[in-house]
């Protein structure tokens, strides 16, 4: 495809409600990785997919964050039972492999909890 | 715990400098390091990735620098340029399979 892309391109939602973000990554790239950048403060890395597996969910902030992939192709990231401190921007990236490649970023899905 | 630190915060220089922005991080225990780019409105553009047997790699008018021993690494901009202005993050792939990111430095090149 011609780049990474992520949709919805925003979201507001109320406090308690479950959203879904969706990643499609660059065609043929095995790794994808998922990032939340909060007002005001840096880049917080969440988790990353080596094709439809994702060793390490130690950075997901809670339980109520969750994340998958199929296909090795379409991620999603799911937050269940919002809380106002998830409003964010959360960014999708994709290389062509791990830890050796520069990474492609979507332009972000912005989520506002109301 | 691994810390990021980029210095400065933030710069504002004339067209045409050649400027360095630095980082720091505390564990050297890393497989490589990058550097992006953000543009308010435009998302994240990664720049350069330094895998850490490595000790530089360049782009055009970039050139990143990785000395893992002593926790350091800088970005050097020739001939600065207003299209330049961006926020530069630099961030850390850590054993443990983690990226750790820096809070940035803010770059203003005035024409």
């Amino acid at each position: 495809g011609a780049g990474v892309s992520q949709s919805p391109s925003n979201k507001v939602t109320e406090k308690g409600k479950d959203v879904e973000l969706r990643c499609d990554p660059i065609s043929g790239h095995t790794a994808l990785y998922w990032y939340r950048q909060s007002l005001g403060q840096g880049l917080e890395f969440l988790i990353y997919f080596q094709g439809n597996s994702a060793p390490d969910k130690s950075g997901l902030p809670s339980d109520r964050f969750s994340a998958e992939r199929t296909g090795g192709s379409v991620s999603t990231l799911t937050i269940q039972r919002t809380q106002q401190e998830d409003s964010a921007v959360y960014l999708c990236a994709s290389s062509f492999k791990l830890l050796q490649e520069t990474q492609y970023f979507g332009p972000g899905t912005r989520l506002l909890v109301l | 715990k691994q810390e990021v630190t980029q210095i400065p915060a933030a710069l504002s220089v004339p067209e045409g400098e050649n400027l360095v922005l630095n980082c720091s991080f505390t564990d050297s225990a890393i497989y490589n390091l990058q550097w992006f780019r953000q543009d308010p409105g435009k998302g994240l553009t990664s720049l350069l990735l330094i895998q850490s047997s490595q000790r530089e790699q360049t782009s055009g008018r970039l050139n990143a620098s990785l000395d893992k021993s002593s926790g350091r690494s800088t970005l050097y901009i020739a001939a600065s340029q207003p299209g330049d202005s961006a926020t530069y993050l630099c961030a850390v792939w850590e054993y443990g399979n983690k990226l750790v990111f820096g809070a940035g430095t803010i770059l203003r090149v005035k024409s």
